[in-house]
């Protein structure tokens, strides 16, 4: 069974500053997805990682996967306080072609000024 | 283009009672998936469905059904509602392995059971 975890699930983080998010997965998985989620509202695709040592960046947000260690990270750098809200992985299990995903538990990020 | 569509945006049931949950999405995607979302908890596939007249359990399916005898929609039924299904539900949609663009999510309809 697919288990997904993530570090740390809360973050409070100065403007300013860099910070990364870690999402464990337990079995082969090859594609990972990461979704940012803010209050009341559905989950944006930020980016989907779909094979070992993919990296991918938008703006402020930095997507690696290394599917040996069973890792992604998100790196954020320089934060800012519109990047402030919850942060989720999600792995598909390698025999599920994608069809069915497993989230961590989400990472609250909050970036005060 | 509208994407996944869902409706109620809110409902409130009482025990025992039940309801449908409609999904639509116009964008020819091949799986579908319905997830709850429970505080502290991330996102839980309750069914999903790799095509019309294709579907399957997820991790928390008890309590509700699905069909899918089109593309387009994929409800969720709710059988006999209980104060444990008290959450937030999301569909969504993507093309057959998920390459590029992941998964669309609906906006979700928050459900109370009282």
């Amino acid at each position: 069974e697919l288990k997904v975890e993530q570090n740390p699930l809360f973050l409070s983080m100065q403007e300013g500053k860099n910070y990364t998010i870690y999402c464990n997965y337990s079995t082969t998985s090859d594609r990972l997805y990461w979704y940012r989620q803010d209050p009341g509202k559905s989950l944006e695709s930020l980016f989907v990682l779909l094979s070992n040592g993919a990296v991918k960046q938008e703006g402020r947000l930095m997507a690696s996967l290394d599917t040996k260690a069973r890792l992604s990270t998100l790196h954020i750098t320089a934060a800012v306080h519109d990047l402030s809200a919850t942060y989720f992985c999600a792995a598909a299990a390698q025999e599920t072609s994608g069809s069915r995903l497993t989230f961590g538990e989400g990472t609250q990020l909050t970036v005060n000024p | 283009n509208a994407g996944v569509t869902q409706t109620p945006k809110f409902q409130v049931l009482k025990t025992g009672q039940s309801m449908t949950l409609q999904c639509a999405q116009d964008m020819n995607h091949e799986y579908m998936s319905w997830y709850r979302q429970d505080p502290g908890m991330g996102l839980r596939l309750i069914h999903y469905s790799v095509g019309a007249g294709i579907t399957d359990q997820g991790e928390v399916p008890n309590g509700y059904n699905v069909s899918r005898s089109t593309t387009e929609d994929f409800p969720l039924r709710l059988l006999s509602a209980a104060p444990s299904q008290t959450s937030v539900y999301f569909c969504a949609s993507s093309y057959f392995a998920g390459f590029a663009d992941g998964y669309t999510f609906g906006s979700g309809t928050r459900l109370t059971v009282v």
